[in-house]
């Protein structure tokens, strides 16, 4: 078990780039989260995906972002055309079956948009 | 809007006394409910889950749930600067899945030394 993994740790962009987070979750683990964290606040839930399907959008996941878990493995987060309000930490979050609610959270990617 | 209200801090303590944080939340359907840690630059850690009324205990930690009065809590004990972190409080988010949590904005905790 070596934990959630997520990559890149830091991205600085420029507004109107297109970004893209990579999150390895726990093995053995099927659903998978993405939250994303502003400074002073707590994470909001954004989407939350078990095995390969998508079942849950927050309504903060505008139509510039998509996550995928192909194979239900591994999972993306894009982001299109950056905005400056975009900047946060993006943290993914695994949760294995049996465990009610207990996310593991990985280390988080952090996006500057300049 | 679901809300989750905590102290924003600081919470500062003298090491070895015994930090006490609150938390109220606006969901009454609310059902599981946790404390997180989150060192400085880090990612949160789970601490401590309670899903009944009551007191649960943990080592040097204990949560107390009310539910009829929307209020939970997390006593630590012999407090060590170790323990020095922001301490967010999440409840589900009811309707939801089990891991879509509502967070708080967090206690920010201080233990001198």
């Amino acid at each position: 078990d070596t934990g959630v993994s997520q990559d890149p740790r830091h991205k600085i962009t420029k507004r109107g780039q297109n970004v893209t987070f990579r999150c390895d979750p726990i093995s053995e683990h099927n659903r998978l989260y993405w939250y994303r964290q502003t400074l002073g606040q707590g994470p909001e839930f954004l989407t939350y995906f078990q095995n390969e399907a998508q079942l849950e959008k927050s309504r903060l996941l505008s139509d510039r972002f998509s996550a995928e878990r192909p194979k239900g493995s591994f999972s993306t987060l894009e982001i299109q055309r950056t905005e400056q309000g975009d900047s946060a930490m993006y943290l993914c979050a695994s949760q294995g079956e049996r465990v009610t609610g207990e996310l593991f959270f990985g280390e988080g990617s952090r996006l500057t948009v300049l | 809007q679901k809300e989750v209200e905590q102290n924003s801090g600081p919470l500062s303590v003298p090491e070895g006394a015994i930090a006490s944080l609150n938390c109220t939340y606006s969901d009454r359907g609310s059902q599981s409910f946790f404390w997180y840690r989150q060192y400085s630059g880090k990612s949160p850690e789970l601490i401590m889950s309670i899903y009944s009324n009551g007191d649960k205990e943990d080592g040097r930690f204990t949560a107390q749930l009310n539910k009829a009065s929307q209020y939970v809590s997390l006593l630590i004990r012999d407090s060590q600067p170790s323990d020095s972190a922001t301490y967010l409080c999440a409840v589900d988010n009811y309707g939801g899945s089990q891991g879509n949590l509502i967070f708080g904005k967090g206690t920010k905790l201080s233990v001198k030394p």
